[in-house]
C-alpha cells in the first residue's frame, strides 16, 4: 500500500520568514495530494490541495509543488504569522477515492512573533 | 450548510468494553470515511461507507464495525476494547467516494483505562 513521509517533524521560524515542508509517496498511482492544518482540538482543515496532472499551485501566502518523478510534494509558506502555527499534515490517495488517504506523521510548525 | 459534527466529543471506557461514536455528515454528502489518530501521529484510514455500503478497508481488525444510515449520518463501532484503541476518532464526508476534498469533524477523544 501506500507509505508518506513527512519532513521535518517539527519547524521553527520568526515572523515573516518562510517555512517548507516536504513529503515523499510511495505508490505512483496515488494523483491527488492534500495538505491539513490542524489545531489543537480540532479536526484536520484542507488548506490545499494538487492533482498530478499540475506541478504547482499556489493560494494567497500558500504553495504546493509536487515532482511526479521523485514522487515528492512541498508545502510552502511565506510571510508566516503566529496563526500559521499548528500541525500540519500532507496525504495522498487516488483521486476514485480521496477518502482512503494515507498521511504523513504531521509537522508541527512553530512562528516565533 | 452545516459542517461535519461528531458526538461525543470524549470518551473514557475501560478494556472489554464497547463503543459506538457518530458522525453527522456535511448536508449533501454520501461518503463518510472513519480515521484513528494516536498521539503525534497522523489520521489512519479505517474504512469508509458510500450509500450505506462498505466501501474499502484499511488495516484495522473486524472488531471495528460501520454503518451509515439513509440521511447519511454513520456510526463506529469497537468491540473488545484495547488499551492501544486510546486515540482521536475523526469521520470525513464528501460528496461521492472520489469527491475532493474531504471535510472533517473535530473528532472523538476515546480513552481507555
Amino acid at each position: 500500500g501506500e507509505n508518506v513521509e513527512q519532513h521535518p517533524s517539527t519547524l521553527s521560524v520568526q515572523e515573516g520568514d518562510s517555512a517548507v515542508i516536504k513529503c515523499t509517496y510511495s505508490d505512483s498511482a496515488s494523483n491527488y495530494f492534500p495538505w491539513y492544518k490542524q489545531e489543537l482540538g480540532k479536526g484536520p482543515q484542507l488548506i490545499i490541495d494538487i492533482r498530478s496532472n499540475v506541478g504547482e499551485k499556489k493560494d494567497q501566502r500558500i504553495a504546493v509543488t509536487l515532482n511526479k518523478t521523485a514522487k515528492h510534494f512541498s508545502l510552502h509558506i511565506t510571510e508566516t504569522q503566529p496563526e500559521d502555527s499548528a500541525v500540519y499534515f500532507c496525504a495522498a490517495s487516488k483521486d476514485t477515492n480521496a477518502g482512503k488517504s494515507t498521511f504523513g506523521d504531521g509537522t508541527t510548525l512553530t512562528v516565533k512573533p | 450548510e452545516t459542517g461535519v459534527t461528531q458526538s461525543p466529543t470524549h470518551l473514557i471506557k475501560t478494556r472489554g468494553q464497547q463503543v459506538t461514536l457518530r458522525c453527522s455528515s456535511q448536508s449533501g454528502h454520501n461518503t463518510v470515511s472513519w480515521y484513528q489518530q494516536a498521539l503525534g501521529q497522523g489520521p489512519q484510514f479505517i474504512f469508509q461507507y458510500y450509500r450505506e455500503e462498505e466501501n474499502g478497508r484499511g488495516n484495522f481488525p473486524p472488531r471495528f464495525s460501520g454503518l451509515q444510515f439513509p440521511n447519511y449520518s454513520s456510526e463506529l463501532n469497537v468491540n473488545a476494547l484495547e488499551l492501544d484503541d486510546s486515540a482521536l476518532y475523526l469521520c470525513a464526508s464528501s460528496s461521492g467516494p472520489g469527491g475532493q476534498p474531504q471535510h472533517f469533524g473535530d473528532g472523538t477523544r476515546l480513552s481507555i483505562l
